[in-house]
């Protein structure tokens, strides 16, 4: 049972546009959210997080939105970059393991077109 | 500094031979985690050790499956007998608490 969805597998974007994923979850116990960025034969690497008390968290170009009452989250990425064309995992977690007990959605592959 | 470094990155073996995973975390972290990622299930927790005990061994599929952690620096995640269903990618994962995990690059099982 996937507790953490990610629809429309795959995104291509021009250059300098933006990027959205989204990401839906179903267990509303969830209250730590994180986005992984994969390359191919290598490990996902951690981009940005946010937790339930807040509704959005920037970094940079990484932006995420939360929407607790919809159960989903988005990430933005704007302006898009050639190196950005990778997979996107969204994450989530709760309680004080919210960090251990993470489930993770399928992934999104993101191709950014020069 | 050095990630988590995971061996071996492949591996090619015929069914119900042992197969045994290694991994070294990052250094000074007290978290270690051992997910498998197939396309159908996508990326999935195995099992987590903290302070090297073992805290949360419900994603195991099956008692074909265990993991040790003997010491802070290493850890072996072991099928036998392995299985063709097996087949997927091993991730090894550590973090200190309560900062992000931070991934090995993964081991490509293939059981024939």
């Amino acid at each position: 049972d996937q507790q953490v969805k990610q629809n429309s597998p795959s995104l291509s974007v021009q250059e300098g546009r933006i990027s959205i994923l989204n990401c839906d979850y179903t267990n509303s116990m969830f209250d730590y959210f994180l986005w992984y960025k994969k390359y191919p034969a290598e490990g996902p690497t951690f981009l940005i997080s946010i937790s339930s008390i807040k509704d959005k968290n920037e970094d940079g170009r990484f932006t995420v939105f939360l929407n607790k009452s919809a159960k989903h989250l988005s990430l933005h990425i704007v302006p898009s970059q050639p190196g950005d064309s990778a997979v996107y995992f969204c994450a989530a977690g709760f309680g004080t393991d919210g960090n251990n007990r993470l489930a993770f959605g399928k992934g999104n592959q993101v191709v950014v077109i020069p | 500094d050095a990630g988590v470094i995971q061996s071996p990155r492949h591996e090619v073996t015929e069914m119900g031979q042992e197969v045994t995973l290694r991994c070294k975390p990052i250094s000074g972290h007290n978290s270690l985690f051992w997910y498998r990622q197939t396309m159908m299930r996508g990326l999935e927790l195995l099992i987590y050790f903290n302070n090297n005990v073992p805290i949360d061994d419900s994603g195991m599929p099956e008692d074909r499956f265990s993991a040790k952690m003997p010491n802070a620096s290493f850890s072996t995640l072991k099928i036998q007998p392995s299985e063709p269903r097996d087949s997927a990618v091993y991730f090894c994962a550590s973090s200190l608490m309560p900062q992000p995990q931070h991934f090995g690059d993964g081991t490509r099982l293939s059981i024939l």
